[in-house]
C-alpha cells in the first residue's frame, strides 16, 4: 500500500512570505496529523483531523498557521506571514481510526525561512 | 500529563557491538510506548510498540525494548549494531484521553563505527 505523500520536500522562502504543504494520507485513514519539528527537537503536534473536522489544535499557533481537510482526504497547512523560527520539518502523519495508536508518517517538508 | 525523557543525546558503538539506547517515561497508569527510527531526510518509522501486553517487545531489524514499570523504562537493545542502524531515534508515549496524540522525546542520534 503507498504511503503518505507530502509536497514539496524542501521549500525557502524569506520571512513575512506565505508557504503551504500538502499531504495525502494512507488510503482510508480516518486521522491525519501535523507535525512540527526544529532541528535536533523531536516532533511536537500541531494539529489533529478526524475526517474533516479537528480533533486537537491546541499546539497550533493560529495567529500565522491554519490547516484544513475539507473532503476527509488530503489536507494542506499554511503559514503566513512565515517566521524565522518556523523552519523545521512539517510532518505529516496519518491513522486508521481514532484510538489507533499507531501512526504512520511522510517523509517530511524541510521549510528554510531566510 | 505523559512524558519521556531520553537519557543520551548520542550514542556511538562499533559494528557488531550492542546498542543500548534509554528512555524513561512518566505516565499516571499503564502506557503505550513506542520506539520510531528517522534516517537523514526520511521519514519516522515503526520499530516496536509496547501496549500492555508482553514486556519484551520485539521489533523490526533486531530491535527489541522491555517495559519495566517498577524503573519507569522503555529501554532500546540490539544485540549486533550495523552500520545501516545510523540513525535518529524517538522513544514516543501515547496521551490517551481527549487529546490521543503521540508525544515524542528529544531523541537520541546513534552512531556506528566501522
Amino acid at each position: 500500500e503507498a504511503g503518505v505523500a507530502q509536497s514539496p520536500r524542501y521549500k525557502i522562502i524569506e520571512k513575512r512570505q506565505s508557504v503551504a504543504f500538502w499531504c495525502n494520507p494512507i488510503s482510508g485513514h480516518a486521522t491525519l496529523y501535523w507535525y512540527q519539528q526544529i532541528l535536533g527537537q523531536g516532533p511536537k503536534l500541531l494539529i489533529q483531523f478526524q475526517n474533516n473536522g479537528v480533533v486537537d489544535d491546541s499546539q497550533l499557533p493560529k495567529d500565522r498557521f491554519s490547516a484544513e481537510r475539507l473532503k476527509g482526504v488530503d489536507s494542506t497547512l499554511k503559514i503566513q506571514p512565515a517566521k524565522l523560527e518556523d523552519s523545521a520539518v512539517y510532518l505529516c502523519a496519518s491513522s486508521p481510526v481514532t484510538g489507533e495508536e499507531t501512526q504512520y508518517f511522510g517523509p517530511g517538508t524541510r521549510l528554510l525561512v531566510l | 500529563a505523559q512524558s519521556v525523557t531520553q537519557l543520551d543525546s548520542h550514542v556511538s558503538v562499533s559494528e557488531g557491538t550492542p546498542v543500548l539506547l534509554r528512555c524513561n517515561y512518566s505516565s499516571s497508569y499503564s502506557p503505550s510506548l513506542f520506539w520510531y527510527v528517522q534516517h537523514p531526510n526520511k521519514g519516522l518509522q515503526l520499530l516496536l510498540k509496547y501496549t500492555s501486553a508482553a514486556t519484551l517487545v520485539k521489533g523490526i531489524n533486531g530491535f527489541e525494548a522491555e517495559f519495566k514499570k517498577s524503573e519507569t523504562s522503555f529501554h532500546l537493545t540490539k544485540p549486533s549494531a550495523h552500520m545501516s542502524d545510523a540513525a535518529e531515534y524517538f522513544c514516543v508515549v501515547f496521551q490517551g484521553g481527549g487529546r490521543r496524540a503521540l508525544t515524542f522525546g528529544s531523541g537520541t542520534r546513534l552512531q556506528v563505527q566501522p
